[in-house]
């Protein structure tokens, strides 16, 4: 059974940047049936997508978040990661790591982490 | 990007109703669409994926139909733990983007 298991900093001060990490277990990150993603879900903007890393190490990103997101993975120790710069109370959220199943057609994001709340305050 | 929409962005119902929740993308999407479920504190759950899959393990109350800009998730007989919120996603095209939520609550 895929499992996924967010840590990091949950409380972040405004500019500052947010770490996150995304141990998974049960599957490799550099298997090639799953990409690794980064959902994030707040009350006004719902759930919204910010990018994922794929087996290869390549990456897609939101462009809404311009530069301000780094997605990389460390296949040693079977883990993603999340990097997102110059925090604002906007990205207060739960952050979610996610895989999607890439051999099913529309490659839905099968399972997911229990989410991690990240406040950002000045 | 695309837009997903969601209707109704509430819905009351009783146990043993049928419901459907109504998702229109503003493009067309084929079937690049999946459904999931959320009950508060807890993470989405995948329910159908390509528009109108089962996923493994979820009950065949639930079921999807669709294509294109036109879909629709449908409950035939709703039980307690139904009583959640439900999102559409579409993967049809980077940014994947979800619809605001349908809220289910009992009656």
């Amino acid at each position: 059974q895929l499992q996924l298991q967010e840590s990091g900093s949950g409380l972040v001060k405004t500019s500052q940047t947010l770490s996150l990490r995304c141990a998974v277990s049960g599957a490799s990150v550099t298997s090639g049936a799953f990409s690794w993603s980064w959902i994030r879900q707040t009350p006004g903007k719902g759930l919204e997508w910010l990018g994922d890393i794929s087996f290869t190490g390549s990456t897609r990103y939101n462009w809404s978040l311009k530069t301000r997101v780094l997605i990389t993975s460390d296949r040693s120790n079977n883990q993603f990661f999340l990097r997102l710069t110059s925090m604002t109370a906007a990205d207060t959220a739960v952050y979610f790591c996610v895989s999607g199943l890439l051999s099913m057609a529309a490659e839905p994001f099968d399972y997911w982490g229990q989410g991690t709340r990240v406040i950002v305050s000045s | 990007d695309i837009q997903m929409t969601q209707s109704p962005s509430s819905l009351s119902a009783s146990v043993g109703d049928r419901v459907t929740f109504s998702c229109r993308p503003s493009q067309s999407i084929s079937t690049y669409l999946n459904w999931y479920q959320q009950q508060p504190g807890k993470a989405p759950k995948l329910l159908i994926y390509a528009a109108s899959s089962l996923q493994s393990g979820v009950p065949s109350r639930f079921s999807g139909s669709g294509s294109g800009t036109d879909f629709t998730l449908t409950i035939s007989s709703l039980q307690p733990e139904d009583f959640a919120t439900y999102f559409c996603q579409q993967s049809y095209g980077v940014p994947y983007t979800f619809g605001q939520g349908t809220k289910l609550e009992i009656k």
